[in-house]
C-alpha cells in the first residue's frame, strides 16, 4: 500500500519564478493538506483540499495556490518566488470520513531552494 | 486547539526508556493529545493519540495525567533510529477531525546516544 508520494524531491528555482509541486495521497484518503517547513522549525499549515475545493487556509499569501483533482491528487503552486520561500514542502493526506479521527500520513516532502 | 509546551531537547541512552514530557494546561474536555515525530529529512510520522486513558501501541506508550494537564510519551527501548524531533499536539477530535489542520510547535529534539 503506497503512502503519500511527492514530486519532485528537490528543486532549485530563481527568485520571481513560479513552481508547481505534486502530491499523490495514500490509498483510501480523500483529503490533502500542504505544509511549509523552514529549516529548524515545525511545519506550518498552508491549506487543505477535499472534494476538489480549498477548505481551510493558513496564514499564507495568495501567491500560494493549489488544486485537487478527481483522483484526490493535488498540486501546490507558488508564484513570484521569494528567497524566503525556500523550505521543505510537505503534503499530508487523511480520510475525512464522519465518525473517525485518523492520523495524517505525510510524504517525505519537496525541498525547494530559491536562489 | 490548546497550546503545548515541550523541552527543546533531550538525550537518552540506547536501550533505555525515553520519556518525553508535554504540558497542555489549557486542554479542554474534548481535546485529544497526539504525538508525531519527524526523523531528519522525512515527513512527520504519527505515533499515538489519547484522550484520558493511557494508550499503548507497537511504537510507544502515552501516559496522560488524571487532570489531563500534561502527558508523557514513552519509548520503552530507545534505539538510534528513534533520534528525531517529537511533536505533542492537542486538538479537538470531532466528526471532521480528518479535515482539521495540525498545528505544530517546535517539538523536542531527542538524541539517542550509543
Amino acid at each position: 500500500d503506497a503512502g503519500v508520494t511527492q514530486s519532485p524531491t528537490h528543486l532549485i528555482k530563481t527568485r520571481g519564478q513560479q513552481v508547481t509541486l505534486r502530491c499523490s495521497p495514500k490509498s483510501g484518503h480523500d483529503t490533502v493538506s500542504w505544509y511549509q517547513q523552514a529549516l529548524g522549525q515545525g511545519p506550518q499549515f498552508i491549506f487543505q483540499y477535499y472534494e476538489e475545493e480549498e477548505r481551510q487556509r493558513g496564514n499564507f499569501p495568495d501567491r500560494f495556490s493549489g488544486h485537487q483533482f478527481p483522483n484526490y491528487s493535488s498540486e501546490l503552486n507558488v508564484n513570484a518566488l521569494l528567497l524566503g520561500d525556500s523550505a521543505l514542502y510537505l503534503c499530508a493526506s487523511s480520510f475525512g470520513g464522519r465518525g473517525r479521527h485518523y492520523g495524517y500520513t505525510f510524504g517525505s516532502g519537496t525541498r525547494l531552494t530559491v536562489v | 486547539d490548546a497550546k503545548t509546551t515541550q523541552p527543546t531537547s533531550m538525550d537518552c541512552a540506547e536501550g533505555r526508556a525515553a520519556n518525553l514530557p508535554c504540558n497542555h494546561s489549557t486542554i479542554s474536555g474534548n481535546e485529544y493529545v497526539y504525538w508525531y515525530r519527524q526523523i531528519h529529512s522525512q515527513g512527520p510520522q504519527y505515533i499515538i493519540h489519547g484522550l484520558k486513558n493511557n494508550e499503548t501501541n507497537e511504537m510507544a506508550s502515552l501516559i496522560i495525567t488524571e487532570d489531563r494537564k500534561s502527558s508523557t510519551l514513552i519509548l520503552p527501548h530507545a534505539t538510534l533510529r528513534d533520534t528525531a524531533v517529537y511533536y505533542c499536539i492537542v486538538r479537538v477530535a470531532s466528526m471532521d477531525t480528518g479535515r482539521r489542520a495540525l498545528t505544530f510547535g517546535s517539538g523536542t529534539r531527542l538524541q539517542v546516544q550509543p
